[in-house]
C-alpha cells in the first residue's frame, strides 16, 4: 500500500540554525500538507500546497518557514532560523486528485531545538 | 472559527470491554469529519472518515463512528476493546476554503488494562 515517508526521523538542532525536514508524497497525489505537534498538545495546520505554490497558511507559517517541491517526488519544510519554540513532531500529509480527498500522513519527523 | 473539542484527556477501559470515545464540532457548514489514531512513536493513522450518506460509518480495526447533527456530535465506538487499542485518538474537522486543511481536537489518550 502506498505511503507517505518522512526523513530524518528524528532532527537535533541548535538554535538559529536552518532544518529541512523532507517528504516524498504518495505519487499520485496533487495535494500537500505541513502539520506539526508540540509535545503534549494538538496536531496543528501549518501551511497547504498546490500546484507549486502555496494555497493556504496558518500565522504560525512565518517567514521563517517556507515549503517546496523540487522535483516531482519531494516535499521539503525548511526553517531558516530555528527557535527552541519550534521542538515539536512535524507531519507531512497528502491527497488525492480532489481537495476533498483523505489526507494520509507520514510517520513524522522529530525536531529537537537546543 | 472552526473547532473540535474532545472532552476526555485519558479514558482507561479494560480489554473486552466497550468503549466510547467523543467528539463535539463546530463549523456552519456540512462537516468531513475523520478518526485518527496515533500509536506511540508513530504517525496518524485514518481510522474512518463521514463526508455524507449514511450517519453510521464503519472503519479499519473494528471501529465506527456516528455523525449526529442534532448534537454536533461524531462519537467513536468500539464494541469490544484489544489491548493494542492503547493509542492516542484524534478528532478532526476539515474547513472549507480552497484547500481542505484539518483542524484537530486535542485527543484522547486510551489505555487498555488487561
Amino acid at each position: 500500500e502506498p505511503e507517505v515517508t518522512q526523513t530524518p526521523s528524528h532532527q537535533v538542532t541548535q538554535m538559529g540554525q536552518e532544518v529541512i525536514l523532507r517528504c516524498v508524497p504518495i505519487s499520485n497525489h496533487l495535494y500537500f500538507y505541513w502539520y506539526r505537534q508540540i509535545l503534549g498538545q494538538k496536531v496543528e495546520f501549518l501551511v497547504s500546497f498546490y500546484n507549486n505554490e502555496i494555497s493556504e497558511k496558518s500565522e504560525i507559517f512565518d517567514d521563517q518557514f517556507s515549503v517546496e517541491r523540487p522535483d516531482g517526488s519531494n516535499f521539503t519544510l525548511k526553517i531558516r532560523s530555528t527557535k527552541l519554540e519550534d521542538s515539536a513532531m512535524y507531519f507531512c500529509a497528502s491527497s488525492g486528485a480532489i481537495s476533498t480527498d483523505t489526507q494520509y500522513f507520514g510517520p513524522g519527523t522529530r525536531l529537537t531545538v537546543l | 472559527a472552526q473547532s473540535v473539542t474532545q472532552p476526555d484527556i485519558h479514558i482507561t477501559v479494560s480489554e473486552g470491554a466497550s468503549l466510547e470515545l467523543r467528539c463535539n464540532y463546530s463549523y456552519g457548514a456540512t462537516p468531513y469529519l475523520f478518526w485518527y489514531v496515533q500509536s506511540p512513536g508513530q504517525g496518524l493513522q485514518l481510522l474512518l472518515k463521514y463526508f455524507s450518506g449514511d450517519t453510521l460509518v464503519q472503519g479499519i480495526k473494528g471501529f465506527e463512528a456516528e455523525f449526529k447533527r442534532s448534537q454536533s456530535s461524531f462519537n467513536l465506538r468500539k464494541p469490544s476493546v484489544h489491548w493494542s487499542d492503547a493509542a492516542e485518538y484524534f478528532c478532526a474537522v476539515v474547513t472549507g476554503g480552497s484547500n481542505y486543511k484539518l483542524t484537530f481536537g486535542k485527543g484522547t489518550l486510551l489505555t487498555v488494562n488487561p
